[in-house]
């Protein structure tokens, strides 16, 4: 099974700051990544998909970057509409993991 | 826009069984089985999980081996409704169960269309 570790686990930060968010596979995966948002009571909501592909509607503000085993999503300026839970999930192969999961925190 | 809503969700006793419907609208010019659909789990609290995936085309079937074996997913395309079918509940089930529909033009699955959720419990 692939092994997808997000760090950091939170990261505190203040409407404006730029944030990243770091995504490893433990083997190869090409681009076939996602990054999703989650807000607490909410489901899921697609922002990036093969790593660095904006998911129509998504703010220009997020961008992913990456392949093989080393990933990123980025924020440029912090909206406080961006305060969330962040997951990568890979699209490589069976089973599809998922990321443990990002909290972008008010600082 | 598609828009997905899930149904059958409950209190389960250990070792009992549920069927969780997913039911699909808006898919102009297209059916259920025009995309990969999947279903997520997540723990109260916890991260996401994969719980299992359905191909398009040719209906192809994916589980985690978590549920291989008790867990069995399908579709009725003529209903635009998926299914989950869980066997052998155990405490461990227990979660927010989501369907989410693949975008089609990517690497599957891709999840751009997601249900609110439905909670199942498993617990005696």
């Amino acid at each position: 099974d692939i092994q997808m570790t997000q760090s950091p686990s939170s990261v505190s930060a203040s409407v404006g700051d730029r944030v990243t968010i770091t995504c490893r596979a433990s083997q190869g995966i090409s681009s076939w990544l996602a990054w999703y948002q989650q807000k607490p009571g909410r489901a899921p909501r697609l922002l990036i998909y093969d790593a660095s592909d904006l998911q129509p509607g998504v703010p220009s503000r997020f961008s992913g970057s990456g392949s093989g085993t080393d990933f990123t999503l980025t924020i440029s300026s912090l909206q406080p509409e961006d305060f969330a839970i962040y997951y990568c999930q890979q699209a490589n192969s069976v089973p599809y993991t998922f990321g443990q999961g990002t909290k972008v925190e008010v600082k | 826009e598609v828009q997905l809503s899930e149904s059958g969700g409950g209190l389960v006793q250990p070792g009992g069984a549920l069927r969780l419907s997913c039911a699909a609208s808006g898919l102009t010019f297209r059916t259920l089985g025009s995309y990969a659909m999947t279903w997520v789990r997540q723990p109260p609290g916890k991260g996401l999980e994969w719980v299992s995936t359905i191909r398009r085309g040719d209906d192809v079937t994916y589980y985690s081996d978590s549920v291989k074996g008790r867990f069995t997913i399908s579709r009725d395309t003529s209903k635009n409704t998926l299914y989950l079918e869980m066997d052998s509940l155990r405490a461990e089930d227990t979660a927010i169960y989501y369907c989410a529909k693949d975008r089609g033009s990517s690497a599957w699955p891709t999840l751009d269309s997601w249900g609110q959720g439905i909670l199942v419990t498993v617990s005696s």
